[in-house]
């Protein structure tokens, strides 16, 4: 069965400090892992995935992850953190054929200290 | 283009009563999935529709059923309410990750408190 654990609930991090979001998970086939992130009374928005082309994968808002297999990690990083950054973010993952179906992550609530 | 809609935003019900959440997929997406969100339990994957079909189904129980239109329009409805169906309920759409890995659409959710 498939499963996702984020490392660490809260995350705080001074404004232009490194973001590192930690995201592990299991899985028996080679999976498709996301990032998504949620603002406050919104739904959730894609900030990227792994669908095994590139293992460094860019996405929105200067956020990028690497797929590592030998650690099976996806962690999240961004360089230099911005106050708008402040959010929640999900690890997800999914596996061939299973469509709609994402397992996530608690989450990790990213607070920016100015 | 129109993101993915929900209705209604916020209800409250009594432990009991049955609700229906409705979902206005993006246009042309044929894929409809539902997901509960909880403090305590986090994301749970409830249904997946597509072309009218259920094509994937979470661990809940018999209360949370589902239905999709020819449309794509979706709705799901729970009927005898416990106080733990208190939760967002959140919808995505997408084109047709029948493969997986493909992006889902969030709408802003239908948040039901049952008292």
């Amino acid at each position: 069965a498939q499963s996702v654990t984020q490392l660490g609930s809260h995350v705080s991090v001074s404004e232009g400090a490194l973001v590192l979001l930690r995201c592990n998970y299991s899985s028996s086939v080679p999976p498709y892992l996301f990032w998504y992130v949620q603002y406050p009374n919104q739904g959730l928005q894609l900030l990227l995935k792994y669908t095994s082309a590139a293992t460094l994968v860019k996405g929105i808002n200067g956020f990028e992850a690497e797929f590592k297999k030998s650690e099976t990690s996806f962690h999240l990083t961004k360089p230099s953190a911005h106050m708008s950054d402040a959010a929640e973010y999900f690890c997800a993952v999914s596996g061939y054929n299973q469509g709609g179906k994402l397992i996530f992550g608690q989450g990790t609530e990213l607070s920016v200290k100015p | 283009k129109a993101g993915v809609t929900q209705t209604p935003r916020y209800l409250i019900k009594t432990r009991g009563q049955q609700v229906t959440l409705s979902c206005s997929p993006i246009s042309g997406h044929r894929s409809v999935s539902w997901y509960q969100q909880t403090p305590g339990q986090g994301l749970q994957f409830l249904f997946e529709y597509f072309s009218e079909t259920q094509r994937n189904k979470g661990n809940f129980p018999g209360r949370f059923s589902g239905r999709q239109f020819s449309n794509s329009r979706s709705e799901m409805n729970v009927s005898t309410l416990e106080l733990g169906d208190s939760a967002l309920y959140l919808c995505a759409s997408s084109l047709d990750p029948s493969r997986g890995g493909g992006e889902l659409f969030f709408g802003e959710g239908s948040r039901l408190t049952v008292l």
